[in-house]
């Protein structure tokens, strides 16, 4: 069964540090999403691409978070500086017309 | 999309049937009902999802109402790897871009 890769699992980072995420969807799935997730809430989302092109990241605080998917495949979301209150799971999604699978996320810890 | 009420959580009793309610009031005409769970620490997995009729797959049965304004999710026999949290989602379906929006979700803890 086709699955959306995430890495890393686990990252504990300084603030202020940089971080990084890095998502690969399903094979052929136009539509990509970043979510976030703080414990014992639902998932947020942050930033929804179709192909290369964002079509909703207005909830991306842009002060500090940056996504891109260059070649309409894989994405990297990035956090610069990092605050402690950035500490969430951080998960990505591919979809179709039809249903989204979503990946195993990346748990941030920030110290 | 319209908004979603869950209770925010449930037990049950293992290889009992899990009733799981959502209320969805304000559900458009083209809008499915989807739900999907959470098991800890890992992201959320799809379930199933349904329009007008009663729904059945592998994992669970989808009973909407005659005025759609309500759901239930139920897992027939429900077993300790079905604890998790389920989110009830109502989205207009066949447009990939159209993003899925959490609520809070039902906590399921089913117990021995």
């Amino acid at each position: 069964e086709a699955e959306v890769a995430q890495s890393p699992r686990y990252k504990i980072t300084e603030k202020s540090q940089a971080v990084a995420f890095w998502c690969d969807p399903i094979s052929g799935h136009a539509t990509l999403y970043w979510y976030r997730q703080i414990l014992g809430q639902g998932p947020e989302l942050l930033v929804q691409f179709q192909d290369e092109s964002v079509v909703d990241d207005s909830q991306l605080p842009k002060d500090r978070f940056s996504a891109e998917r260059l070649k309409g495949v894989d994405s990297t979301l990035k956090i610069q500086p990092a605050e402690l209150g950035d500490s969430a799971m951080y998960l990505c999604a591919s979809g179709d017309l039809y249903g989204y699978t979503f990946g195993s996320g990346t748990r941030l810890t920030v110290v | 999309d319209a908004k979603t009420t869950q209770p925010p959580s449930m037990d049950c009793a293992e290889g009992r049937a899990a009733n799981l309610p959502c209320n969805h009031s304000t559900i458009s005409g083209n809008e499915y009902v989807y739900w999907y769970r959470q098991i800890h620490s890992q992201g959320p997995q799809y379930i199933i999802h349904g329009l007008k009729n009663n729904e059945t797959n592998e994992m669970a049965s989808l009973i909407i109402t005659e005025d759609r304004k309500s759901s239930t999710l139920i897992l027939p026999h429900a077993t300790l790897r079905d604890t998790a949290v389920y989110y009830c989602i109502v989205r207009v379906v066949y447009n990939a871009g159209n993003m899925l929006t959490f609520g809070g979700g039902t906590r399921l803890m089913v117990k021995p």
